[in-house]
């Protein structure tokens, strides 16, 4: 089993449209999460860190759920510059090792 | 502030060849990483280097090795270039533990 796995892609979605990823994890020690994009041919960057109590940034909610190990984000009102590939980050055994899940992608269209 | 920074950014290597990828950060931060991305693998550590003075395998090590020759750079090393490490590799620092990782904007090698 892999540590972290996402849902499957792409998902294409209209503009406007609410989209919703999930990420589950193996290591229930896992301390921290994240939710980082990756546009095309480019390098990640962080979109998000995910709290135990839930955050939000403008269009975007992240959720943690300890007891099923899995984490999740909302995009809502989705935009053309949506479009891009989505990393779910997790802590891995050790504390110093950050393991990414295969990512998800995102088509947003007009 | 250049952040991370990676060169080169991209090489062809034939198999059997030698090549060092070079990574520099200036951030001060403590960590830093070697991942490579392939299509549909996501990232895959390599190798990561906690502080200053040690290093740690990774998930994929084989065929690689690091040295972190001060707190600023940390070099991958192919001895022996193969075609299945043709890939995207990606060098990150952070400060520590669940902090934000910040990441070079990658080196394209392909092996042939």
């Amino acid at each position: 089993r892999k540590e972290v796995e996402q849902d499957p892609g792409p998902f294409n979605v209209p503009e406007g449209a609410t989209v919703a990823f999930n990420c589950t994890y193996s290591n229930s020690a896992s301390q921290s999460f994240f939710w980082y994009r990756q546009d095309c041919r480019k390098e990640p960057k962080l979109l998000m860190s995910v709290y135990s109590s839930g955050n939000e940034d403008g269009r975007f909610t992240a959720q943690l759920n300890r007891a099923s190990q899995y984490i999740s984000l909302l995009i809502r009102d989705s935009k053309l510059s949506d479009s891009a590939t989505y990393l779910c980050v997790v802590e891995g055994a050790g504390g110093f090792k950050t393991i990414f899940g295969a990512g998800t992608r995102l088509f947003v269209k007009a | 502030n250049a952040g991370v920074t990676q060169t080169p950014k991209f090489q062809v290597l034939k198999t059997g060849q030698s090549m060092t990828l070079q990574c520099a950060q200036d951030m001060n931060h403590n960590s830093m990483y070697w991942y490579r991305q392939d299509p549909g693998m996501g990232l895959r550590l390599i190798y990561y280097s906690a502080s200053e003075g040690t290093t740690d395998k990774g998930e994929v090590p084989n065929g690689y090795n690091v040295s972190r020759l001060n707190k600023r750079e940390f070099s991958l090393r192919l001895e022996s270039a193969a075609p299945s490490q043709t890939s995207v590799y990606f060098c990150a620092s952070r400060q520590g533990a669940l902090t934000e990782a910040f990441f070079g904007q990658g080196t394209r090698l392909t092996v042939v």
